[in-house]
């Protein structure tokens, strides 16, 4: 019953330093996407994928990479680290498309660049 | 450009009160309308969901509506409890949205309710 799974839950990275943000989801959903939450700016876009080996980008995309190789897991890498990119970063998950169907959020992980 | 909007930014109740959360969308044009609820550092739950078509939607003590000509949507809270303390996303899922089935927040309503 795990649903979608976000790790790690904390980082902290040094400006230019580069990491992945892992997302995986149990539930076979073709549809997987990244937000990042910032105060004042709501939830915004960055990438998604419609299934395995299809991406694109959201509202937000520079700065970060995506790959979808497999069904269950999505990816976030980003390249060189800046505080800009200090957010919380949640995974999303649904049916098909995505399109008319509930989404199923992970619980984030809080990015801190020094 | 789809714009969310949740009104109030937050509210305080005491215990056992009815309650109403408001959210408009500058498009009409949708697919469909998501109420998701955060705890404090925590991931977002969802609620409830309307389907365009749908005028709403209930669960337990919640219920949803939607008015998608006017832009709006609001969601009625019955007998809150302490533990509803969080707070409340709307987001909508545009027609004219290229990217997939991305969704547009509000900025949420931070509900407290007091024993």
């Amino acid at each position: 019953n795990a649903g979608v799974t976000q790790t790690p839950k904390f980082q902290v990275l040094k400006t230019g330093q580069s990491m992945t943000l892992q997302c995986a989801q149990d539930m076979n959903h073709e549809y997987m996407s990244w937000y990042r939450q910032d105060p004042g700016m709501g939830l915004r876009l960055i990438h998604y994928s419609v299934g395995a080996g299809i991406t694109d980008q959201g509202e937000v995309p520079n700065g970060y990479n995506v790959s979808r190789s497999t069904t269950e897991d999505f990816p976030l890498r980003l390249l060189s680290a800046a505080p800009s990119q200090t957010s919380v970063y949640f995974c999303a998950s649904s049916f098909g498309t995505g399109i008319g169907q509930p989404q199923h959020f992970g619980d984030g992980t809080r990015l801190s660049i020094l | 450009k789809q714009e969310v909007t949740q009104i109030p930014a937050a509210l305080s109740v005491p215990e056992g009160e009815n309650l109403v959360l408001n959210c408009s969308f500058t498009d009409s044009a949708i697919y469909n309308l998501q109420w998701f609820r955060q705890d404090p550092g925590k991931g977002l739950t969802s609620l409830l969901l309307i389907q365009s078509s749908q005028r709403e939607q209930t669960s337990g003590r919640l219920n949803a509506s939607l008015d998608k000509s006017s832009g709006r949507s609001t969601l009625y809270i019955a007998a809150s409890q302490p533990g509803d303390s969080a707070t409340y996303l709307c987001a909508v899922s545009s027609e004219r949205e290229t990217s997939g089935s991305r969704l547009t927040f509000g900025e949420g309503t931070q509900l407290t309710v007091n024993p």
